[in-house]
């Protein structure tokens, strides 16, 4: 079964410093790995996603993730946060292959300091 | 371009009261539709999905139960709510299997409060 764990609920940076989002898989095939961003009372938004092309993937807001196959990682970075920064982030995966069924960390919330 | 409605927005309804959520989608054919929910600190948890007109898949055992009449339409149903129905409903649909993953696309939401 696949599943994904983040890495702290809760991540505060102050604005113009680097943006570090801890994900971790667990799939028995090659998956697909995704990023999406919540705004309060929002549905969610895609950031981007790996689907076995490049394992560096660049995504929307100047945000991109690393698949690291060795640490069964996905992180997603920015080098440098701005206020409107501040929401949720979801990492989920789903299998290659197969349906799209997405399998959804519990997410972390971003706060951004001025 | 693609568009998914979803309503009510927000909705408060007594124990033991009936619900419908509605969702729908333009803009595409025969996509794969899901019904997530989130609980705080709990991230989302998927409760059905469709891969097309009257199947449904449950993951879950729940108070809860979709169908899907139409192509682009997926309705979220309980006959009797429970306090432990409250949360935020989100629907999402898909391209359809076997084709490239864009990843799911997901509505608004729906914020249920069980009173």
């Amino acid at each position: 079964a696949q599943s994904v764990t983040q890495l702290g609920s809760h991540v505060s940076v102050s604005e113009g410093a680097l943006v570090l989002l801890r994900c971790n898989y667990s799939s028995s095939v090659p998956p697909y790995l995704f990023w999406y961003v919540q705004y309060p009372n929002q549905g969610l938004q895609l950031l981007l996603k790996y689907t076995s092309a490049a394992t560096l993937v660049k995504g929307i807001n100047g945000f991109e993730a690393e698949f690291k196959k060795s640490e069964t990682s996905f992180h997603l970075t920015k080098p440098s946060a701005h206020m409107s920064d501040a929401a949720e982030y979801f990492c989920a995966v789903s299998q290659q292959g197969g349906s799209e069924k997405l399998v959804f960390g519990k997410g972390t919330k971003l706060t951004v300091n001025p | 371009s693609q568009t998914i409605h979803q309503w009510p927005a927000t909705l408060v309804q007594p124990v033991g009261s009936p619900l419908s959520l509605e969702c729908t989608v333009e803009g595409t054919s025969n996509p794969n539709l899901y019904w997530y929910r989130q609980a705080a600190g709990r991230g989302l948890q998927l409760l059905f999905y469709s891969v097309g007109i009257g199947q449904i898949s449950s993951e879950v055992p729940q108070n809860l139960s979709a169908s899907r009449p139409q192509d682009r339409q997926f309705i979220l149903s309980s006959k009797k709510l429970l306090l432990s129905d409250s949360g935020f409903y989100l629907c999402a649909w898909s391209v359809g299997i076997g084709q490239a993953v864009f990843g799911a696309f997901f509505g608004q939401g729906t914020r249920l409060t069980v009173v």
